[in-house]
């Protein structure tokens, strides 16, 4: 089976970076997805890894490490609007995703 | 563009009733999710279609849960009789394809509690 491990809760002021960690238990996979979700809302998608490396779109960068089995979500400039859960996720055939339990990001003033 | 649309939104019934959610996934989108999502937990696939074909639905308890995807658009999962346990907010979401990067676009959810 896929297991992923994420902290459950990050704590951080605004204007400040947060780095939220994964790692995951896999015997393959096609890449690493992120998704935001609001209290109460639908999770929304953020960003996807295929590929080793650093993905950048805005003030959001996601990186994986295949070899390391490890990959992070990097928010910079927080506002307060980012105050929701975050889950990475494993992509696999079929655009099947299995998530991991989400780390619940809070932003203080 | 209109967003993938679920109803009902929330939804209260006793244990061993029987309920079903609806889902109209986003038009063309032809890839078609169900999720449970527990709270405090990450959401869990429970069917994936594609068009009105089921590509994996490993993870549906199938002896109380089922769905369809007739015509290949919209979508109905039922539970019948429902337990406890299966409290939780259900979500559809749909993609324009099975590849492995598509974003999924997910509803609002329908909130099912069981007393």
């Amino acid at each position: 089976g896929q297991s992923l491990e994420q902290p459950s809760e990050v704590t951080a002021v605004e204007g400040a970076i947060v780095q939220i960690n994964c790692t995951y238990q896999t015997s393959g996979f096609y890449g690493l997805s992120w998704y935001q979700q609001h209290d109460g809302g639908a999770p929304t998608f953020l960003s996807y890894n295929g590929l080793d490396g650093l993905e950048e779109t805005g003030r959001f960068s996601s990186f994986l490490s295949r070899s390391d089995s490890y990959g992070y979500l990097l928010l910079q400039e927080l506002q307060m609007k980012d105050s929701a859960s975050y889950f990475c996720a494993l992509n696999n055939a079929g655009n099947m995703l299995t998530f991991g339990g989400g780390t619940r990001l809070m932003v203080k003033p | 563009e209109a967003g993938v649309a679920q109803s009902p939104r929330y939804k209260i019934i006793e244990k061993r009733q029987s309920v079903a959610f609806w889902c109209n996934p986003i038009s063309g989108h032809a890839t078609l999710y169900w999720y449970q999502q527990i709270l405090g937990q990450g959401p869990k696939l429970l069917i994936q279609f594609q068009n009105n074909g089921v590509v994996d639905d490993s993870q549906l308890p199938k002896d109380r849960f089922s769905a369809e995807r007739l015509k290949g658009v919209d979508s109905t999962l039922k539970i019948q009789p429902a337990k406890l346990e299966d409290s939780a907010v259900y979500l559809c979401a749909s993609s324009s394809s099975g590849g492995a990067s598509s974003e999924q676009y997910f509803g609002p959810g329908t909130r099912l509690t069981v007393t």
